[in-house]
């Protein structure tokens, strides 16, 4: 069963960072390009980014919104995915999801449950 | 970037009915557009990719065409568990963008 796990969201004052993290399991990770998605508080759907696999030198891809603030980066040994956020802005406040990119389309065909990052004062 | 309008942005239905919601990007995409379903507090479901293909495990009342710039996402017969909010996403050129959804609720 393909399962994708985020966690290390929580409160943090604008300015400041964290560190999301999002364990797979049930597929091979190292073989996928993942996909992080954020949705504000009763707002629609943001793509925040990607990462390529190992096959393609693990490249990245940024929304404009969080280029230069945000890294994406993965560890294949650990089955995991992470989401390096600085400079956090209230703008920023969502649920964050991780998803598998589907290898035969581009689109994300199995999502995590989400973890919550608030930025308030 | 590339923009997704969508619409309508809200949709009352009742069951059984035959609900079409549309998805226009502001430049030609292709194909390359992928319809998901959220329901309150749960992580948006893949329905369709490539405008056209259903995703395994979606029931066939689902369909998507289109190609180039105007899309849509058809549903043939609403049962009460499609009662949710629907997204499009271009997966054509980055910044990978959504539509700003459309809500399915019961009449």
């Amino acid at each position: 069963e393909v399962q994708l796990v985020e966690s290390g969201g929580g409160l943090v004052q604008p300015g400041g960072s964290l560190r999301l993290s999002c364990v797979v399991s049930g597929f091979t990770f190292s073989d996928h390009y993942m996909d992080w998605v954020r949705q504000a508080p009763g707002k629609g759907l943001e793509w925040v980014g990607r990462t390529r696999n190992k096959e393609n030198s693990y490249t990245t891809e940024y929304a404009a919104s969080v280029e230069g603030r945000f890294t994406i980066s993965r560890d294949d040994s650990k089955n995991s995915l992470f989401l390096q956020m600085n400079s956090l802005k209230t703008e920023d406040t969502a649920v964050y999801f991780c998803a598998r990119v589907d290898s035969n389309s581009p689109a994300g065909d199995y999502w995590g449950q989400g973890t919550l990052v608030t930025v308030s004062s | 970037d590339i923009q997704l309008t969508q619409s309508p942005s809200f949709l009352s239905a009742s069951v059984g009915d035959r609900v079409t919601i549309t998805c226009r990007a502001s430049q030609g995409i292709n194909n390359y557009l992928a319809w998901y379903q959220q329901k309150p507090g749960k992580a948006p479901k893949l329905l369709i990719y490539a405008a056209s293909t259903l995703q395994s495990g979606v029931p066939s009342r689902f369909s998507g065409s289109g190609s180039g710039t105007e899309f849509t996402l058809t549903i043939s017969s609403l049962q009460p568990e499609d009662f949710a909010t629907y997204f499009c996403q271009q997966l054509n050129s980055y910044p990978l963008t959504f539509g700003g959804g459309t809500k399915v609720e019961i009449k």
